[in-house]
Protein backbone atom coordinates (compact mmCIF):
# COMPACT_ATOMS: atom_id res chain seq x y z
CA UNK A 1 0.00 0.00 0.00
CA UNK A 2 0.95 3.65 -0.04
CA UNK A 3 0.00 6.81 1.79
CA UNK A 4 -0.40 9.76 -0.52
CA UNK A 5 -0.65 13.36 0.64
CA UNK A 6 -1.99 16.07 -1.62
CA UNK A 7 -1.87 19.80 -1.09
CA UNK A 8 -3.93 21.90 -1.22
CA UNK A 9 -7.02 19.90 -0.35
CA UNK A 10 -9.18 22.64 -1.78
CA UNK A 11 -8.82 26.12 -3.18
CA UNK A 12 -10.83 28.85 -4.78
CA UNK A 13 -9.01 30.53 -7.65
CA UNK A 14 -9.56 33.46 -9.93
CA UNK A 15 -9.87 33.07 -13.68
CA UNK A 16 -6.55 33.44 -15.46
CA UNK A 17 -4.37 32.40 -12.55
CA UNK A 18 -2.38 29.19 -12.12
CA UNK A 19 -2.25 26.76 -9.23
CA UNK A 20 0.23 24.03 -8.41
CA UNK A 21 -0.89 20.87 -6.68
CA UNK A 22 1.65 18.82 -4.77
CA UNK A 23 1.62 15.05 -4.31
CA UNK A 24 3.86 13.31 -1.78
CA UNK A 25 4.09 9.51 -1.47
CA UNK A 26 5.46 7.68 1.56
CA UNK A 27 7.40 5.20 -0.59
CA UNK A 28 9.36 5.25 -3.83
CA UNK A 29 7.23 4.59 -6.89
CA UNK A 30 8.05 4.52 -10.54
CA UNK A 31 4.80 5.77 -11.98
CA UNK A 32 2.55 8.51 -10.71
CA UNK A 33 -0.73 9.34 -12.37
CA UNK A 34 -2.78 12.52 -12.38
CA UNK A 35 -6.53 12.28 -12.85
CA UNK A 36 -9.25 14.90 -13.16
CA UNK A 37 -12.80 14.40 -11.92
CA UNK A 38 -15.22 17.03 -13.09
CA UNK A 39 -18.34 17.61 -10.99
CA UNK A 40 -20.54 14.52 -10.93
CA UNK A 41 -18.33 12.73 -13.45
CA UNK A 42 -15.90 9.86 -13.55
CA UNK A 43 -12.12 10.10 -13.48
CA UNK A 44 -10.16 11.02 -16.58
CA UNK A 45 -6.44 10.39 -16.82
CA UNK A 46 -4.51 13.60 -17.50
CA UNK A 47 -0.98 12.27 -17.65
CA UNK A 48 1.51 9.73 -16.39
CA UNK A 49 4.60 11.07 -14.62
CA UNK A 50 7.74 8.96 -14.67
CA UNK A 51 10.73 10.13 -12.69
CA UNK A 52 13.50 11.47 -14.87
CA UNK A 53 11.49 11.87 -18.04
CA UNK A 54 8.80 14.05 -19.52
CA UNK A 55 5.24 13.27 -18.51
CA UNK A 56 3.07 11.43 -21.01
CA UNK A 57 -0.20 13.25 -21.67
CA UNK A 58 -3.51 11.74 -22.69
CA UNK A 59 -5.53 12.95 -25.62
CA UNK A 60 -7.12 16.29 -24.86
CA UNK A 61 -4.50 17.34 -22.30
CA UNK A 62 -1.40 19.38 -23.15
CA UNK A 63 1.76 20.28 -21.30
CA UNK A 64 1.22 24.03 -21.60
CA UNK A 65 -2.06 23.76 -19.72
CA UNK A 66 -1.05 21.05 -17.24
CA UNK A 67 2.73 21.11 -16.70
CA UNK A 68 3.93 18.30 -14.47
CA UNK A 69 7.15 17.89 -12.54
CA UNK A 70 8.56 14.65 -11.14
CA UNK A 71 11.83 15.52 -9.46
CA UNK A 72 12.19 12.26 -7.50
CA UNK A 73 10.53 8.92 -6.79
CA UNK A 74 8.25 10.22 -4.02
CA UNK A 75 7.03 13.59 -5.27
CA UNK A 76 5.19 15.18 -8.17
CA UNK A 77 3.41 18.42 -8.94
CA UNK A 78 0.63 19.27 -11.35
CA UNK A 79 0.04 22.88 -12.34
CA UNK A 80 -3.28 24.00 -13.76
CA UNK A 81 -2.42 27.04 -15.85
CA UNK A 82 -4.47 30.02 -16.94
CA UNK A 83 -7.53 28.63 -15.22
CA UNK A 84 -11.09 29.05 -16.38
CA UNK A 85 -14.33 27.94 -14.67
CA UNK A 86 -14.24 24.77 -16.81
CA UNK A 87 -11.15 23.71 -14.85
CA UNK A 88 -13.20 23.46 -11.66
CA UNK A 89 -12.67 19.83 -10.71
CA UNK A 90 -11.13 17.46 -8.25
CA UNK A 91 -7.55 16.65 -9.24
CA UNK A 92 -6.29 13.32 -7.95
CA UNK A 93 -2.80 11.95 -7.69
CA UNK A 94 -2.40 8.19 -7.73
CA UNK A 95 0.34 5.58 -7.76
CA UNK A 96 0.68 1.96 -8.74
CA UNK A 97 2.90 0.66 -5.95
CA UNK A 98 3.46 -2.75 -7.46
CA UNK A 99 4.11 -1.21 -10.84
CA UNK A 100 2.58 -4.06 -12.76
CA UNK A 101 -1.02 -4.62 -11.72
CA UNK A 102 -2.63 -1.25 -12.19
CA UNK A 103 -3.94 -1.34 -8.62
CA UNK A 104 -3.97 2.33 -7.74
CA UNK A 105 -3.68 4.15 -4.46
CA UNK A 106 -5.11 7.65 -4.41
CA UNK A 107 -4.55 10.85 -2.55
CA UNK A 108 -7.55 12.61 -1.07
CA UNK A 109 -7.72 14.92 -4.05
CA UNK A 110 -7.52 18.67 -4.54
CA UNK A 111 -10.88 20.33 -5.13
CA UNK A 112 -10.42 23.46 -7.24
CA UNK A 113 -13.13 26.03 -7.83
CA UNK A 114 -12.40 28.67 -10.45
CA UNK A 115 -14.47 31.85 -10.34
CA UNK B 1 -12.07 4.53 -25.37
CA UNK B 2 -11.84 1.76 -22.82
CA UNK B 3 -14.10 3.57 -20.41
CA UNK B 4 -16.52 1.26 -18.69
CA UNK B 5 -20.21 1.89 -18.59
CA UNK B 6 -21.88 1.18 -15.31
CA UNK B 7 -25.45 0.58 -14.41
CA UNK B 8 -27.41 1.56 -12.62
CA UNK B 9 -26.21 5.16 -12.35
CA UNK B 10 -27.86 5.36 -8.96
CA UNK B 11 -29.15 2.75 -6.54
CA UNK B 12 -31.08 3.18 -3.32
CA UNK B 13 -31.62 0.21 -1.00
CA UNK B 14 -32.50 -0.53 2.59
CA UNK B 15 -29.86 -1.54 5.08
CA UNK B 16 -29.42 -5.32 5.07
CA UNK B 17 -30.31 -5.73 1.40
CA UNK B 18 -27.82 -6.70 -1.26
CA UNK B 19 -26.58 -4.21 -3.85
CA UNK B 20 -25.52 -5.22 -7.35
CA UNK B 21 -23.69 -2.98 -9.78
CA UNK B 22 -22.73 -3.85 -13.32
CA UNK B 23 -19.90 -2.72 -15.54
CA UNK B 24 -19.30 -3.22 -19.25
CA UNK B 25 -16.16 -2.39 -21.17
CA UNK B 26 -14.97 -2.40 -24.73
CA UNK B 27 -11.81 -4.33 -25.52
CA UNK B 28 -9.17 -6.61 -24.05
CA UNK B 29 -8.15 -6.03 -20.48
CA UNK B 30 -5.48 -7.29 -18.10
CA UNK B 31 -7.63 -6.95 -15.04
CA UNK B 32 -10.73 -5.21 -13.76
CA UNK B 33 -10.95 -3.38 -10.47
CA UNK B 34 -13.59 -1.80 -8.31
CA UNK B 35 -13.08 1.38 -6.31
CA UNK B 36 -15.15 3.28 -3.81
CA UNK B 37 -15.35 7.05 -3.39
CA UNK B 38 -16.94 8.81 -0.45
CA UNK B 39 -18.31 12.29 -1.12
CA UNK B 40 -15.82 13.45 -3.75
CA UNK B 41 -12.78 12.36 -1.76
CA UNK B 42 -9.98 10.05 -2.87
CA UNK B 43 -10.76 6.61 -4.20
CA UNK B 44 -10.20 3.44 -2.23
CA UNK B 45 -9.32 0.22 -4.01
CA UNK B 46 -11.76 -2.57 -3.15
CA UNK B 47 -10.92 -5.60 -5.24
CA UNK B 48 -9.07 -6.67 -8.38
CA UNK B 49 -10.00 -9.57 -10.64
CA UNK B 50 -7.63 -10.78 -13.32
CA UNK B 51 -8.76 -11.49 -16.86
CA UNK B 52 -8.35 -15.23 -16.34
CA UNK B 53 -10.49 -15.26 -13.19
CA UNK B 54 -14.25 -15.54 -13.14
CA UNK B 55 -15.17 -14.78 -9.55
CA UNK B 56 -13.55 -13.30 -6.50
CA UNK B 57 -14.64 -12.64 -2.92
CA UNK B 58 -13.46 -10.21 -0.31
CA UNK B 59 -15.51 -9.96 2.86
CA UNK B 60 -19.01 -8.83 1.85
CA UNK B 61 -17.89 -8.17 -1.72
CA UNK B 62 -18.29 -10.57 -4.60
CA UNK B 63 -17.02 -9.72 -8.06
CA UNK B 64 -17.65 -11.66 -11.25
CA UNK B 65 -16.00 -11.20 -14.61
CA UNK B 66 -17.24 -12.46 -17.97
CA UNK B 67 -14.62 -11.63 -20.57
CA UNK B 68 -16.74 -13.08 -23.39
CA UNK B 69 -19.42 -10.50 -22.62
CA UNK B 70 -16.91 -7.87 -21.50
CA UNK B 71 -18.81 -7.33 -18.31
CA UNK B 72 -18.38 -7.48 -14.57
CA UNK B 73 -20.61 -7.19 -11.55
CA UNK B 74 -20.01 -6.14 -7.98
CA UNK B 75 -22.27 -7.53 -5.28
CA UNK B 76 -22.27 -6.05 -1.81
CA UNK B 77 -24.13 -8.33 0.59
CA UNK B 78 -25.90 -7.29 3.78
CA UNK B 79 -25.39 -3.60 3.03
CA UNK B 80 -24.80 -1.04 5.75
CA UNK B 81 -25.42 2.69 5.88
CA UNK B 82 -21.63 3.13 5.82
CA UNK B 83 -21.56 1.55 2.34
CA UNK B 84 -23.19 4.71 0.97
CA UNK B 85 -20.70 5.96 -1.64
CA UNK B 86 -19.97 6.04 -5.35
CA UNK B 87 -18.53 2.85 -6.81
CA UNK B 88 -16.38 2.81 -9.94
CA UNK B 89 -15.17 -0.04 -12.05
CA UNK B 90 -11.80 0.42 -13.71
CA UNK B 91 -10.03 -1.59 -16.36
CA UNK B 92 -6.28 -2.03 -16.60
CA UNK B 93 -5.05 -2.54 -20.13
CA UNK B 94 -2.08 -2.19 -22.40
CA UNK B 95 1.40 -3.62 -22.53
CA UNK B 96 4.20 -2.42 -20.30
CA UNK B 97 2.86 -0.37 -17.42
CA UNK B 98 -0.84 -0.64 -16.86
CA UNK B 99 -3.08 2.16 -18.00
CA UNK B 100 -6.24 2.34 -15.89
CA UNK B 101 -9.49 3.74 -17.23
CA UNK B 102 -12.50 4.35 -15.02
CA UNK B 103 -16.17 3.69 -15.62
CA UNK B 104 -19.00 6.11 -15.18
CA UNK B 105 -19.78 5.07 -11.60
CA UNK B 106 -22.79 3.99 -9.56
CA UNK B 107 -24.01 6.12 -6.70
CA UNK B 108 -25.22 3.83 -3.92
CA UNK B 109 -27.39 5.02 -1.08
CA UNK B 110 -28.09 2.64 1.79
CA UNK B 111 -30.99 3.78 3.92
CA UNK B 112 -30.76 2.89 7.62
Amino acid sequence: SAVISQKPSRDICQRGTSLTIQCQVDSQVTMMFWYRQQPGQSLTLIATANQGSEATYESGFVIDKFPISRPNLTFSTLTVSNMSPEDSSIYLCSVDVAGVTGELFFGEGSRLTVL
Amino acid sequence: SQQGEEDPQALSIQEGENATMNCSYKTSINNLQWYRQNSGRGLVHLILIRSNEREKHSGRLRVTLDTSKKSSSLLITASRAADTASYFCAVAWGGGYQKVTFGTGTKLQVIP
